[in-house]
């Protein structure tokens, strides 16, 4: 099945810095790419998705890009504020809405003021 | 904006004892699923539900877990006889284009 890795576990940035988190996959047929952003105690909430007929995808300050070559894909936060800290999730699924998600281990961000 | 929604938000029980989780999905949804993450790990898939009945399992999702959609809003999940591994938060989701979650149910077993 599926499986997918994501670094870094842990990531500190600078407010107002940018920050990168990196997503690989496993199977060659997912061509579906949502991220997650999980504030404690809180739901998964999809903050930004792209699917595998598209390379980029920017969504203000948030921007997600694939490669699928390579099976990775990546989630940039440009301008990095106070309320971006959370823990990130990525996920690989087959189809979008209607197929499982695998999710990777997750990223803890933490903007430091 | 159309929410998933989860009763109850806690649940204690002690081992052995049944418990039902529920949900209610996105009206418009036809796929429903039931994901769990155990404290600090990520999210794993346990069942995915569509045109009543399940399609998809993981391996978690043994005899003893059963998944139900007893009327068009609610889409239920019961563990039989909850052992202390079953402690974690339950998520329910539902899909069209892109996959909602619910608030979660945070389940602990004793």
């Amino acid at each position: 099945g599926e499986n997918v890795e994501q670094h870094p576990s842990t990531l500190s940035v600078q407010e107002g810095d940018s920050a990168v988190i990196k997503c690989t996959y496993s199977d060659s047929a997912s061509n579906y790419f949502p991220w997650y952003k999980q504030e404690l105690g809180k739901r998964p909430q999809l903050i930004i998705d792209i699917r595998s007929n598209v390379g980029e995808k920017k969504d203000q300050r948030i921007a997600v890009t694939l490669n699928k070559t390579a099976k990775h894909f990546s989630l940039h936060i440009t301008e990095t504020q106070p309320e971006d800290s959370a823990v990130y999730f990525c996920a690989a699924s087959m189809a979008f809405g209607n197929e499982k998600l695998t999710f990777g281990t997750g990223t803890r961000l933490t903007i430091i003021p | 904006e159309p929410e998933v929604t989860q009763t109850p938000s806690h649940q204690v029980t002690q081992m052995g004892q049944e418990v039902i989780l529920r949900c209610v999905p996105i009206s418009n949804h036809l796929y429903f699923y039931w994901y769990r993450q155990i404290l600090g790990q990520k999210v794993e898939f346990l069942v995915s539900f569509y045109n009543n009945e399940i399609s998809e399992k993981s391996e978690i999702f043994d005899d003893q877990f059963s998944v139900e959609r007893p009327d068009g809003s609610n889409f239920t999940l019961k563990i039989r006889s909850t052992k202390l591994e079953d402690s974690a938060m339950y998520f329910c989701a539902s899909g069209d284009l892109a996959t909602f979650f619910g608030s979660g149910t945070q389940l602990s077993v004793l």
